[in-house]
């Protein structure tokens, strides 16, 4: 049964980068057969993908965030990675990680990330 | 940027069938998944590639997509049924997007 854990700091000043890390477990991230997804959801508000890498390191990012958004891989710790620079309020959010597999599945259980002085 | 647009709510009797619908252009000629939000829950991917459900999901979560609107049905709708549901398609210009979620209230 493949799982997913987001962890990182759960507070982060305005201006500042975000970074959150998804660890995998009950799959390889290094199979090859899947992409990886970040995705967050405001509080109250519907869902939005900020993008996905491959196991090679290919990235696809939401138009919309790409001038922030960078996501890297480590196949040696089967995790993946989300950075978010440039950050505000609007950017406070649970982030979720998920595997793309015809669809969003599974999600991780999500994490809530404030951007606060 | 491209939208897909839902109901905000839907209302249904126990035994019921729901049906909730997302909106988009030319939303048929791309495949749609839905997915079940419980409050304070991850999403669950309840329907894929427009019609097929995953291992696990009940069969009364049945799905369709054609010109631009897709839709979830729920037969024999289920208190545990009680929801927030969202599309989401492929879109070539903006990658992967979510509808705008329908909460779903079991009467």
């Amino acid at each position: 049964q493949v799982q997913l854990q987001e962890s990182g700091p759960g507070l982060v000043k305005p201006s500042q980068t975000l970074s959150l890390t998804c660890t995998v477990s009950g799959a390889s991230i290094s199979s090859g057969s899947h992409f990886w997804s970040w995705i967050r959801q405001p509080a109250g508000k519907g869902l939005e993908w900020i993008g996905r890498i491959y196991t090679s390191g290919s990235t696809n990012y939401n138009p919309s965030l790409s001038s922030r958004v960078t996501m890297s891989v480590d196949t040696s710790k089967n995790q993946f990675s989300l950075k978010l620079s440039s950050v505000t309020a609007a950017d406070t959010a649970v982030y979720y990680c998920a595997r793309e597999n015809q669809g969003f599945d599974p999600w991780g259980q999500g994490t809530l990330v404030t951007v606060s002085s | 940027s491209y939208e897909l647009t839902q109901p905000p709510s839907v209302s249904v009797s126990p035994g019921q069938t729901a049906s909730i619908t997302c909106s988009g252009d030319k939303l048929g000629n791309n495949y749609a998944c839905w997915y079940q939000q419980r409050p304070g829950q991850s999403p669950v991917l309840v329907i894929y590639q427009d019609t097929k459900r995953p291992s696990g999901i009940p069969e009364r979560f049945s799905g369709s997509n054609s010109g631009n609107t897709a839709t979830l049905t729920i037969s024999g709708t289920q208190a545990m049924d009680e929801a927030d549901y969202y599309c989401q398609a492929w879109d070539s210009r903006t990658s992967f997007v979510f509808g705008t979620g329908t909460k779903v209230t079991v009467l």
